[in-house]
C-alpha cells in the first residue's frame, strides 16, 4: 500500500461547480497534512494546512479523518484558475521535514 | 522578498555526464530540502540539509548523487554518470526552521538525459 494515496482524476467539472478529493494515508501516526497546487510544469505551492479541527480558506475547505486516515479538500464555485493538480502531502512522524507527496489529482475547470 | 531560486532552470546532459544543480534558499531560511519528481509520479523525498550539515539523505541514491549546502554559496545537488533514468525534474524547497513545517519551493531544474 502506498504512504500516500489519491485519485489521479482527471475530474472535468463545469464552472461553479462544487468538488471533492480525497486522500488516504496510512501511517496512523502521521503529525501533519496539507494540500499543495501544481500548476503543469510548474512547482507545488502551498494552498492549504489542514487541522484536525478543519479550516477554511474563501472557497476551499479541508477536513480530516484521523479514524479513517483520509483528508479531503472541497473547492466550490470553482473557476477556471482552480484547474491543476492537487497534491496531498503528509508529514509521517519520523521526521517532520520529510514531506510525502501524493501523485496528485488533476482538475479541470471546464467553461 | 526573492523566492527560492533554483538554476538552470533546464539541464541537457549526454549519458555518462556530471550534472549540477544548484538551490538558493529564501532570505532567513536555514533548512534546504531536495525533491525528485518522476513523469506522472509525485515528488520524493530526496535530502534534508542545514549548513555545512547533511541532516537526513535516506532518500537519495546511494551512488552518483552527493548534495551539499556550504558556508557560503548555494546548495548543490550533484549526479554523477548521468543515466537516462535520472531525466526528472528537481524540486527544492526552503524553510526557516523544521518546526515550521512549512516549505517554499523553488521553480525547479527539468533535467534531461540524452
Amino acid at each position: 500500500r502506498k504512504e500516500v494515496e489519491q485519485d489521479p482524476g482527471p475530474f472535468n467539472v463545469p464552472e461553479g461547480a462544487t468538488v471533492a478529493f480525497n486522500c488516504t494515508y496510512s501511517n496512523s501516526a502521521s503529525q501533519s497534512f496539507f494540500w499543495y497546487r501544481q500548476d503543469c510544469r510548474k512547482e507545488p505551492k502551498l494552498l492549504m494546512s489542514v487541522y484536525s479541527s478543519g479550516n477554511e480558506d474563501g472557497r476551499f475547505t479541508a477536513q480530516l479523518n484521523r479514524a479513517s486516515q483520509y483528508i479531503s479538500l472541497l473547492i466550490r464555485d470553482s473557476k477556471l484558475s482552480d484547474s491543476a493538480t492537487y497534491l496531498c502531502v503528509v508529514n509521517p512522524p519520523s521526521g517532520t521535514y520529510k514531506y510525502i507527496f501524493g501523485t496528485g489529482t488533476r482538475l479541470k475547470v471546464l467553461a | 522578498n526573492a523566492g527560492v531560486m533554483q538554476n538552470p532552470r533546464h539541464l541537457v546532459r549526454r549519458r555518462g555526464q556530471e550534472a549540477r544543480l544548484r538551490c538558493s534558499p529564501m532570505k532567513g531560511h536555514s533548512h534546504v530540502y531536495w525533491y525528485r519528481q518522476l513523469p506522472e509520479e509525485g515528488l520524493k523525498f530526496m535530502v534534508y540539509l542545514q549548513k555545512e550539515n547533511i541532516i537526513d539523505e535516506s532518500g537519495m541514491p546511494k551512488e552518483r548523487f552527493s548534495a551539499e549546502f556550504p558556508k557560503e554559496g548555494p546548495s548543490i545537488l550533484r549526479i554523477q554518470q548521468v543515466v537516462r533514468g535520472d531525466s526528472a525534474a528537481y524540486f527544492c524547497a526552503s524553510s526557516r526552521r523544521t518546526a515550521d513545517n512549512e516549505q517554499f519551493f523553488g521553480p525547479g531544474t527539468r533535467l534531461t538525459v540524452l
